[in-house]
């Protein structure tokens, strides 16, 4: 099993808020990443990190930023909320394995944003 | 065009039946290829990557075309835990950034 760990799990907040999502891993990974993800849609990268102060915009635009600042850490924060936030968001991490690059995800955290 | 496509499904089959899917890619420059599962609602999990020759573990086959740009997942005798959405997943190289990009995926039920 991956040690990737999100929380909160799910999140039920006001329109207006900050908010944080937290991710961390203890598989000493330096590549990170967040996904976004609505019901039977494709996972978007909106977010991600190749190590320590490395990180960049992913390939759907998000008004989300993340920081980097620890190896093992890596959330991601909406200054104010909107209802259009409301998603699942996935994190991920990743090794190399040979010509490989294998993904561990966590379990992801459902935002709904009233 | 999307830069993977995949029938999105549902593929209905019957319990021991085999099914295949395919996935189509259009950027040329990827170079790495895997096929994810996503069970509903949870998180993708690597179910196999995919190899030049052709790979097989279990019963999965997956199989990729450079040519033609598409890659392929074939299951044998299906279980009702195969029931999923199969991700189709290239991984591409871009000025020394790598990115996976998800399909949508395909929407498999395994009946009784």
């Amino acid at each position: 099993e991956a040690d990737i760990y999100q929380t909160p799990r799910y999140l039920v907040i006001g329109t207006g808020k900050k908010i944080t999502l937290e991710c961390s891993q203890t598989m000493g990974h330096d590549k990170m990443y967040w996904y976004q993800q609505d019901p039977g849609m494709e996972l978007h990268l909106i977010h991600y990190s190749y190590g320590v102060n490395s990180t960049e915009k992913g390939d759907l635009s998000s008004e989300s930023t993340v920081s980097r600042i620890r190896t093992e850490h890596f959330p991601l924060t909406l200054e104010s909320a909107r209802p259009s936030h409301t998603s699942q968001y996935l994190c991920a991490s990743s090794e190399r394995e040979g010509t490989n690059e294998k993904l561990f995800f966590g379990s992801g955290t459902q935002l709904s944003v009233l | 065009r999307k830069e993977v496509e995949q029938d999105p499904g549902p593929f209905n089959v019957p319990e021991g039946a085999t099914v295949a899917f395919n996935c189509t890619y259009s950027n040329s420059a990827s170079q790495s290829f895997f096929w994810y599962r996503q069970d509903c609602r949870k998180e993708p999990k690597l179910l196999m990557s995919v190899y030049s020759s052709g790979n097989e573990d279990g019963r999965f086959t997956a199989q990729l075309n450079r040519a033609s740009q598409y890659i392929s997942l074939l299951i044998r005798d299906s279980k009702l835990s195969d029931s999923a959405t199969y991700l189709c997943v290239p991984l591409r190289r871009d000025f020394g950034n790598e990115k996976l990009t998800f399909g949508t995926g395909t929407r498999l039920t395994i009946i009784p």
